[in-house]
């Protein structure tokens, strides 16, 4: 199957900064990306739909302005987690769908805010 | 009616057995089905995918789709400890010029050795 990167695997930040993490298609370009979250023993939840070279969809609910997506390539979608609190800690996992309308995950990562 | 519904289990079968997941979903337009593997801790691993009624196996996978039913379900053959995971049904939802997957619940299955 094709792959997906995602880079840091991990972070542990203090409460006020910004992170940001970085998805990538390493084998098939795609045009649009795909970012949840998932916290301990619950569904995968979408935030945001990621389009190259448009603005993200966000589902309701999801702050845009604290999730912050870039789709500046056909290989590379970036979320940055802005004046990141407690709350937002979580397990951060993006997807990119190739042309087949297969979704593919990339490893996730997990925040920590301190 | 949720938009995608799985037995939530847990289910458990004995090493060698046939596991057997199922699925319904309610958008009777829905065209792509897609089953993910997710250990605990990871991120989901797709490891089939149907858009056709019918049968697909890949080794020990057998995926099967009824649209007219609304049903996908997947089946593991000679089930190893190693499959031992959560098993993610799902679907794709078009809403206007969106796709977006929408995933069940999750099957909890384990393979006892």
């Amino acid at each position: 199957g094709a792959v997906v990167s995602q880079h840091p695997s991990w972070v542990i930040c203090k409460s006020g900064t910004s992170v940001k993490i970085e998805c990538r298609s390493l084998d098939f370009q795609a045009t649009t990306m795909f970012w949840y979250r998932q916290f301990p023993k619950q569904s995968l939840m979408l935030m945001a739909t990621s389009n190259e070279g448009s603005k993200a969809t966000y589902e309701q609910g999801v702050e845009k302005d604290k999730f912050l997506i870039n789709h500046a390539s056909l290989t590379l979608s970036t979320l940055t987690v802005t004046s990141a609190h407690p709350e937002d800690s979580s397990f951060y996992i993006c997807s990119a769908r190739n042309m087949g309308d297969e979704q593919f995950f990339g490893p996730g990562t997990r925040l920590t805010v301190l | 009616q949720k938009e995608v519904e799985q037995n939530s289990g847990p289910l458990s079968v004995p090493e060698g057995a046939i596991a057997s997941l199922n699925c319904t979903y309610s958008d009777r337009v829905s065209q792509s089905f897609f089953w993910y593997r997710q250990y605990s801790g990871k991120s989901p691993e797709l490891i089939m995918s149907i858009y056709s009624n019918g049968d697909k196996e890949d080794g020990r996978f057998t995926a099967q789709l009824n649209k007219a039913s609304q049903y996908v379900s997947l089946l593991i053959r000679d089930s190893q400890p190693s499959d031992s995971a959560t098993y993610l049904c799902a679907v794709n939802k078009v809403t206007g010029s969106a796709r977006q997957l929408t995933f069940g619940s999750g099957t909890q299955l384990t393979v006892l050795p």
